[in-house]
């Protein structure tokens, strides 16, 4: 098992370029997250799918889009990147049980540099 | 409100207890989890407890639980440089999907 995995490793985008961070989990999990990590601010959730054909803003959505393409892909898309999205972006699965643990396995990480 | 909030550095000499404190505003959360990030890294899950719970022991680790403050504790016994990481504390509410994330403590361990 491969668990959570996420492509590319290290990105720089100049200022308006367009991109799409990929993501992939072997595990059957039904719930797939996508979260931002800045010095100092900890996780910020920027979109979820609590399950396959559903996605739910986070806390952080603005200038982000989303695609569950399947119950293992859930991809990450900037139609035109900022500076302020420099950032390292995660990737993250966990089965959907109501009232259940609900640990998240994270992958990697993506190094985003917008210049 | 939705934050949970930790120090941001935390250092310790090898061989001490480390204790790395979390405190959260939602009295409603179920779980409350400990995530460790190592360098270059996505965080793994260390260890948990349910919201009904006041102490759980694990090892070296201990986790507290007070749910009149609001407050959450991780104690690492004898520490080693191996436990130089971040760690997030985090909480979730019911049945929600979303778990909310402090924004972690580094903790260095000096020799």
């Amino acid at each position: 098992n491969a668990g959570v995995t996420q492509t590319p490793k290290f990105q720089v985008l100049k200022t308006g370029q367009s991109m799409t961070l990929q993501c992939a989990q072997d595990m059957n999990h039904n719930s797939m997250y996508w979260y931002r990590q800045d010095p100092g601010m900890g996780l910020r959730l920027i979109y979820y799918s609590a399950s396959e054909g559903t996605t739910d803003k986070g806390e952080v959505p603005n200038g982000y889009n989303v695609s569950r393409l399947n119950k293992r892909e859930f991809s990450l898309r900037l139609e035109s990147a900022a500076p302020s999205q420099t950032s390292v972006y995660f990737c993250a699965s966990s089965d959907r049980l109501a009232g259940g643990l609900n640990e998240q396995f994270f992958g990697p990480g993506t190094r985003l540099t917008v210049l | 409100g939705e934050d949970v909030e930790q120090s941001l550095f935390l250092s310790v000499r090898e061989g001490d207890s480390s204790v790395i404190n979390c405190t959260y505003t939602d009295s409603s959360s179920t779980y409350l989890y400990w995530y460790k990030q190592e360098p270059g890294a996505g965080l793994q899950l260390l260890t948990y407890i349910f919201s009904n719970m006041d102490m759980k022991q694990d090892q070296r680790l201990t986790v507290l639980l007070n749910k009149k403050d609001k407050h959450l504790s991780l104690r690492i016994a004898d520490t080693q440089t191996g436990d130089s990481a971040i760690y997030f504390c985090a909480e979730k509410k019911g049945s929600a999907s979303k778990i909310i994330f402090g924004s972690g403590t580094r903790l260095s361990i000096r020799p």
